[in-house]
């Protein structure tokens, strides 16, 4: 059974700080594996995807890696924001089309 | 281009009584699912649409929740009756297709309280 953890649970930085956040799987057959945002009382927003041939993606001030061998990925967040506060919910996706999550890092950019 | 669209966003209800869930997707998109999400974790998978054929249901609580998509459309999740533990943050999603490369798109959510 695929299980998805992330580390860690709650973060708070201040404004400016790379950060990076965590996110392994147990099983490395992996379809794809998606960053998403969670605004507190909206839904999840897609951030970044990344197939599982690949091993990087980018976007803006986002980078998400993927060593699929090894089961993890990281997300890596450069020069953050007060508006980068959010919970942050990484999920893998196998051949049924299932997404699997994991249970979040919440985090809290400080002016 | 409207994103998927979830109602009511709140609902309370008292523990036995029945409570229904209506989504809307993104025009076009054919996938439709429904996850729930329990405080402090991450989403779970209930049910997936493929037009109108739900096609994994293996984690929808059938002695209490059912589920319908009329017209490979609109879909709503229902419960009857609700118990203390179904209160959560029921979100609902559409993509494209069920191709593996594509990103499902999630509604802002029903949160329910049961009392």
């Amino acid at each position: 059974k695929q299980e998805v953890t992330q580390i860690p649970a709650a973060l708070s930085v201040p404004e400016g700080e790379n950060l990076v956040l965590n996110c392994s799987f147990t099983d490395s057959a992996i379809y794809n594996l998606q960053w998403f945002r969670q605004d507190p009382g909206k839904g999840l927003t897609s951030l970044l995807l990344i197939q599982s041939s690949q091993r990087e993606q980018t976007s803006g001030r986002l980078n998400a890696s993927l060593d699929k061998s090894s089961g993890r990925s990281t997300l890596y967040i450069a020069a953050s924001q007060p508006g980068d506060s959010a919970t942050y919910l990484c999920a893998v996706r196998r051949n049924t089309d299932k997404l699997i999550f994991g249970t979040g890092t919440r985090l809290q950019v400080f002016p | 281009e409207a994103g998927v669209v979830q109602s009511p966003r709140y609902k309370i209800i008292e523990k036995k009584q029945p409570v229904a869930f209506w989504c809307n997707p993104i025009s076009g998109h054919n996938t439709l699912y429904w996850y729930r999400q329990n405080l402090g974790q991450g989403p779970e998978l209930l049910i997936r649409y493929e037009n109108e054929e739900a096609v994994d249901d293996s984690q929808l609580p059938k002695d209490r929740f059912s589920a319908e998509r009329l017209k490979g459309v609109d879909s709503t999740l229902k419960i009857q009756p609700a118990e203390l533990g179904d209160s959560a943050v029921y979100l609902c999603a559409s993509s494209l297709d069920r191709a593996s490369g594509n990103i499902q798109y999630f509604g802002a959510g029903t949160r329910l309280s049961v009392l």
